[in-house]
């Protein structure tokens, strides 16, 4: 079975320091690994992907992610926060069996400090 | 293009209730997902369908069903409803037609539904 672990349920950085977000998967096949946001009363927004075309990963509004097959690690990382990025981040994997469904890690809430 | 809608976007019911929720993919999205989001369990697949096809389930009782019509467009329905039913239900769509689980998902904004 494959799960998600994301360490800190809570993480606060400053406005313009770096923000890293942690994810480890755990999964018997090589998965696909996804970075969601949740804004307030929103649905998901896919910030990234890894399919295994390249173990770095850059997405949407600056952030990129980089798989680490040893460490089953996909963490997400953006050089400088801006205080529209206080959300709520969630990792999520999923295998190649011709299934689409998503396991999520337990969220992330990110705070950006003026 | 519009997004993934849901309908309603609240909903209040008392125990014992049966619910049903609705979900428009975008246009041309053939694959919808539906998920339950609850603070204690977090974010929980509940089922797949594609081509009218239930693919996948998850691990939910039988009181949860749903469908899928020929437009595309997925209800589901929970019977019986229990407090712990209470959550954001989301939904999304999926555009690729070859099954893949690398394929984005887009997700609509949810169904909040309350159950007293």
């Amino acid at each position: 079975a494959q799960s998600v672990t994301q360490l800190g349920s809570h993480v606060s950085v400053s406005e313009g320091a770096l923000v890293l977000l942690r994810c480890n998967y755990s999964s018997s096949v090589p998965p696909y690994l996804f970075w969601y946001v949740q804004y307030p009363n929103q649905g998901l927004q896919l910030l990234l992907k890894y399919t295994s075309a390249a173990t770095l990963v850059k997405g949407i509004n600056g952030f990129e992610a980089e798989f680490k097959k040893s460490e089953t690690s996909f963490h997400l990382t953006k050089p400088s926060a801006h205080m529209s990025d206080a959300a709520e981040y969630f990792c999520a994997v999923s295998k190649d069996t011709g299934r689409r469904a998503l396991t999520f890690g337990s969220g992330t809430r990110l705070q950006v400090q003026p | 293009k519009a997004g993934v809608t849901q309908t309603p976007r609240y909903l209040i019911k008392t125990r014992g209730q049966q619910v049903t929720l609705s979900c428009s993919p975008i246009s041309g999205h053939r694959s919808v997902s539906w998920y339950q989001q609850t603070p204690g369990q977090g974010l929980q697949f509940l089922f797949e369908y594609f081509s009218e096809t239930q693919r996948n389930k998850g691990n939910f009782p039988g009181r949860f069903s749903g469908r899928q019509f020929s437009n595309s467009r997925s209800e589901m329905n929970v019977s019986t409803l229990e407090l712990g039913d209470s959550a954001l239900y989301l939904c999304a769509s999926s555009l690729n037609t070859r099954a893949s689980g690398g394929d984005e998902q887009f997700f609509g904004p949810g169904t909040r539904l309350t159950v007293l």
